[in-house]
């Protein structure tokens, strides 16, 4: 059974560009969950789709991003512009069902803005 | 709100020597407690997991960690690490919170095992 996977695993763009991450989830799992990591500091939660509905979304840190889930399937992170400090690890993650059931996380999608 | 404090940012140790990381967490409901590996250019594993039950909870490569309710804290532990165990180690907490429960990270320990 595949894994969480994500695209591309390491990108590098000028500020102001646009760059799109996508995330392909474990098949059957309705939860999908992404995060951010800078540099040093700790994976902050950025939201949580269930199914193709954004369930929270108080983590995302301005209107600069933009996540979807259409078809409840994959999803993609829009950043647009990109800022310098939009650099980091971004980390997306699947489970199966709420509670406390295993979150799957793929191996992050490095962003390095200059 | 929960959070999760790991004080140490690195953790050098002689391969073969015990390790503690150590985490602590502040919450006002019940949590559950995780601890995540991240092996160098790999993703985020399950390390092992204290949902209920018994306080010490185990890991299939030799690590523990133990649930103390009333110092909020979540250490991991193994006797004798293997240079294999170098590593990013993540303690992460969820907790009830609209509907759904969402692990809250911490800064991670990187821990560095010499040979």
């Amino acid at each position: 059974e595949a894994g969480v996977t994500q695209f591309p695993s390491h990108s590098v763009i000028e500020k102001g560009q646009t760059v799109t991450l996508r995330c392909d989830p474990i098949s059957g799992h309705d939860n999908l969950y992404w995060y951010r990591r800078v540099m040093g500091k700790e994976i902050k939660f950025l939201l949580h789709f269930v199914k193709e509905s954004k369930q929270d979304e108080s983590g995302m840190p301005n209107n600069r991003f933009l996540a979807e889930r259409t078809g409840g399937t994959y999803s993609t992170l829009k950043v647009q512009p990109a800022e310098l400090e939009d650099s980091g690890v971004y980390f997306c993650a699947s489970s199966q069902d709420l509670g406390h059931s295993t979150i799957y996380f793929g191996e992050g999608s490095w962003l390095t803005v200059v | 709100a929960q959070s999760v404090t790991q004080l140490d940012s690195q953790v050098p140790v002689f391969e073969e020597a015990p390790v503690e990381l150590r985490c602590n967490y502040s919450s006002s409901v019940s949590v559950y407690l995780f601890w995540y590996v991240q092996y160098p250019n790999q993703g985020l594993q399950l390390l092992l997991k204290y949902l209920s039950g018994s306080t010490l909870v185990e890991s299939i490569n030799g690590f523990e960690a133990e649930f103390n309710k009333s110092q909020t804290s979540f250490h991991l532990r193994k006797p004798s690490v293997h240079i294999s165990d170098t590593a990013e180690y993540f303690c992460a907490v969820s907790a009830l919170s609209g509907g759904s429960y969402i692990p809250t990270f911490g800064r991670g320990t990187s821990l560095i095992v010499h040979p």
